[in-house]
């Protein structure tokens, strides 16, 4: 079974702009969650997607947004990039509603210059 | 506020022996418990979890205790492998979250030395 794929895998961007990442979860899991990894912050939950709809956001700003489209993959998306976005993006996918066990994807390293 | 802490960034433990990887967390909302590895460059593999209902669960060489009254895990890895080497992440989880939302602890770096 082929696990969970992110893309792109390496992306750099200009403060000011914004950016989309993809994920697409492992075959039949319909739980999509997003998390940021830095050096300064360690491991943070983003947010949490189930059916298309969003049951959980962590504590970050507005211009962190996603989505999650009726085949279960999701993308995220920062507006207005900060030098401090620069980080390492990941996408976990878990089986359904109440799955803790979650499985990553390789993740995004997105650089902001 | 860290809900979930692993006081030792590093261990450094010779091949062959036991690995003892600790993690606290403060909320006791927390119900499930997960261990995860992660490598430069990839993202955090599962290695193990437990249930607050229990208190030890093993798969293979790791083994997860959970002592609730401390609000404390460990994961145990015996023997260690160099191929061990890499970063451990605790996490956790509860019902009084609405969804599938793990928080993290700050990660152990283990180093095991052939």
């Amino acid at each position: 079974k082929a696990g969970v794929t992110q893309t792109p895998r390496y992306l750099i961007k200009t403060r000011g702009q914004q950016v989309t990442l993809s994920c697409s979860p492992i075959s039949g899991h319909r739980s999509v969650s997003w998390y940021q990894q830095t050096p300064g912050q360690g491991l943070q939950f983003l947010f949490e997607y189930f059916s298309e709809t969003q049951r959980n956001k962590g504590n970050f700003p507005g211009r962190f947004s996603g989505r999650q489209f009726s085949n279960s993959r999701s993308e995220m998306n920062v507006s207005t990039l900060e030098l401090g976005d620069s980080a390492l993006y990941l996408c976990a996918s878990s089986k359904d509603s109440v799955s803790y066990e979650q499985y990553f994807g390789p993740g995004t390293r997105l650089t902001v210059t | 506020d860290q809900q979930v802490k692993q006081n030792s960034p590093s261990l450094s433990v010779q091949e062959g022996r036991i690995s003892i990887l600790n993690c606290d967390y403060t909320n006791s909302m927390f119900d499930y418990f997960l261990w995860y590895k992660k490598y430069p460059a990839e993202g955090p593999t599962f290695l193990i979890s437990i249930s607050s209902i229990k208190d030890k669960n093993e798969d293979g060489r790791f083994t997860v205790f959970l002592n609730k009254s401390a609000k404390h895990l460990s994961l145990h890895i015996v023997p260690s492998q160099p191929g061990d080497s890499a970063v451990y992440f605790c996490a956790a989880s509860g019902r009084h979250n609405a969804g599938n939302m793990l928080t993290f602890g700050g990660g152990t770096r283990l180093m095991v030395k052939p």
